[in-house]
């Protein structure tokens, strides 16, 4: 059974780096493209961005140049990393499973919420 | 302009049939996409529902049961998301998808409740 389980801290203080992992479980990171996801209170879902092991990665064109997203295959891990936060970075993140067109997200994190806040 | 659009709830007694739309800016046309639809109940990460774009390009959710489907409305340029026999299970915040100019666009979701 494929599991994924996001990790990281809670908090982060405006203007600082945000950054998160994804442990992948009874699958190879290998195989499949990756993506993380969040939501923010009140809103909807937006996607942050994907990567693929052959080093193709798309970025939502929002978020800018402030997104970096990388996979560790000795640790079968995905990671996150976002610059130069604001309140308006509060949300679950989630990592999935999937993104890479035509395929959309089949498998998803329970997520993890992270408040930006001084 | 928002990609997609999305009602921001329904409310729909237990057993009857719902459609749920998410309609696309106007500039792109519903033919030209693959849509896809989550499920997110509290608590909980978004659920596969299935994938439409025709009816010889979908796909339902592995243990999706056949009571969700997709369909379009071109004269509305919208993706619909049917449950049929609404459960009070289906509660819950309902989005749809689409890749469009090299990035997933999510629609705002829409929340749905049993009475």
């Amino acid at each position: 059974q494929v599991q994924l389980q996001e990790s990281g801290p809670r908090l982060v203080k405006p203007s600082e780096t945000l950054s998160l992992s994804c442990s992948v479980s009874g699958a190879s990171i290998n195989n499949y493209w990756w993506s993380w996801i969040r939501l923010a209170p009140g809103k909807g879902l937006e996607f942050i961005g994907n990567f693929h092991p052959s080093g193709l990665t798309l970025h939502n064109p929002s978020l800018k140049s402030r997104v970096t997203i990388s996979i560790d295959t000795s640790k079968n891990e995905l990671s996150l990393s976002l610059t130069s936060v604001t309140a308006a970075d509060t949300a679950v993140y989630y990592c999935a499973r999937g993104g890479g067109y035509p395929s959309a997200f089949d498998l998803w994190g329970q997520g993890t919420m992270v408040n930006v806040s001084s | 302009q928002t990609v997609l659009t999305q009602p921001a709830s329904l409310s729909a007694s237990p057993g009857t049939s719902v459609s749920l739309t998410c309609t696309l800016r106007s500039d792109i046309y519903v033919r030209n996409y693959r849509m896809f639809w989550y499920q997110q109940k509290p608590g909980s990460p978004p659920q596969f529902l299935l994938r439409y774009k025709s009816d010889s390009d979908k796909q339902q959710g592995p243990g999706v049961p056949r009571r969700f489907s997709g369909s379009t409305d071109v004269s509305a340029n919208a993706g619909i998301l049917v449950i049929s026999g609404l459960q009070s299970e289906d509660e819950g915040d309902y989005y749809c998808v689409i890749w469009s100019n090299t990035t997933w666009a999510f629609g705002g979701g829409t929340k749905v409740t049993v009475l």
